[in-house]
Formats: structure tokens, sequence, C-alpha cells
């Protein structure tokens, strides 16, 4: 099984809202990661979780804040956004990504957010 | 130049082709290389690694030439369900678990 699996499938939200993505996996893998996908461009990481410890945040601005509860267990909460934040989110897990096979990342089928 | 770039396509091509997407990216120690699938508003999926010696999944062939940086996908006999932008994926150095997706190179199979 290499379900990663995220909740909701869509959101909306205004400027001022609070909200915040799920994303589960139960393969026992260690590394953890969301991306932001717009329309036609690939994926761009926005954190890295590794042992549940954030390893990599790629400049991210603050309105966008990780957290990891668990090994199986990613979150992403959203505050304040701007329109331009409307995108696909992606979370994805990997084994411990360190090398070869390791590295291999497992999708979730993404939040799709819109930012009104 | 940029860590990894690929075919700008897109690629149409009759039921039946065989074709091949390219890749180069930059880092010369890099040491992990895929090609993901994504289909149209779905997330990407592995549809394989590639390795020196080349390797294969059915219709599907993948290569990797080091010392061109260069890495390649070939697919013959192609189906409608290939349709989808393929993914070039190469991991970044000295950044645990961190991947670099090439822009993508759309493939869409005509009947």
């Amino acid at each position: 099984d290499t379900e990663v699996t995220q909740t909701p499938k869509h959101l909306v939200m205004g400027m001022t809202n609070k909200k915040s993505l799920k994303c589960e996996q139960h393969m026992g893998h260690r590394a953890m990661y969301w991306y932001k996908q717009k329309a036609k461009k690939p994926p761009e990481l926005m954190f890295v979780y590794s042992y549940e410890k954030l390893s990599i945040n790629e400049s991210v601005p603050s309105r966008f804040s990780p957290e990891c509860p668990n090994s199986s267990l990613l979150n992403l909460h959203l505050h304040a956004l701007q329109p331009e934040d409307s995108a696909l989110y992606l979370c994805a897990s990997s084994h411990d990504g360190t090398s070869g096979t390791k590295n291999i990342q497992y999708f979730g089928a993404g939040t799709r957010l819109s930012v009104l | 130049r940029k860590e990894v770039e690929q075919d700008p396509g897109p690629f149409n091509v009759p039921e039946g082709a065989t074709v091949a997407f390219n890749c180069t990216y930059s880092n010369s120690a890099s040491q992990s290389f895929f090609w993901y699938r994504q289909d149209c508003r779905k997330e990407p999926k592995l549809l394989m690694s590639v390795y020196s010696s080349g390797n294969e999944d059915g219709r599907f062939t993948a290569q990797l030439n080091r010392a061109s940086q260069y890495i390649s996908l070939l697919i013959r006999d192609s189906k409608l369900s290939d349709s989808a932008t393929y993914l070039c994926v190469v991991n970044r150095l000295g950044s645990q678990g961190n991947l670099i997706f090439g822009k993508g190179t759309k493939l869409s199979v005509k009947p």
C-alpha cells in the first residue's frame, strides 16, 4: 500500500479565514513533504519534515504554518492567505529521503485551494 | 543552466507510435533519478526509477548517462492512456529528500 491521504479535497476560504490541510500515511515513512503546484507548473517544495522535525523551509511566508504531530500525520495551517495562494497543495512521503529508493516520494491526491 | 531541463513539448503522437523524452540535469553529483507521470488535475505518480544500467518496465525504458548528465524515457506502442505530463525528477544533493522537478513534457496520444 503506497497511499497518502489528504483532506479536504477542495477548500474555498476567504482572506481572513483560518483553515488546516491534513495529510496521513501509514507506510512507516519518516520523511513528509508539502508542495504547492500552480496550473501547468511542476510542484514547488514548501516544507520537509524528517523524523517529525522540520528540516527544510523553502522561504515560505509565515501565513503557511506546518505541523507534524506524529510520524503518520502532517498538517498545514493556513491564515490570512492571498488570492495568489490559490493552488493545488500536495503532500508526499518517503522512506527517509536519504538515497536511492528511499528518496521515492509518494503523493497524496492533493487539496485544491481557492482563496477569495 | 537550470537544475533539471526537459523537452518543451507538447508531443502529439498517434496510437502505436514510439516517443522519446529527454532530460538534462546540472549537478553531476546527483544520485537519484526518476520519471513521474501526472494526469490532468491529479497528483504525480512514480513511473519508474532510472538506473545507470538502464531499466525497462513493459513498454517503458529509462536510460541514464552520467557522463552527459542526461536521462531519457522511451515509450513504445503508445496507448491513449499514456496521455499525461511526464516529469523528470532528480535529487538535490546536501538536502535530504529534496527532489527537483523538471517542468514536465506533455504527451497527447491520438486515435
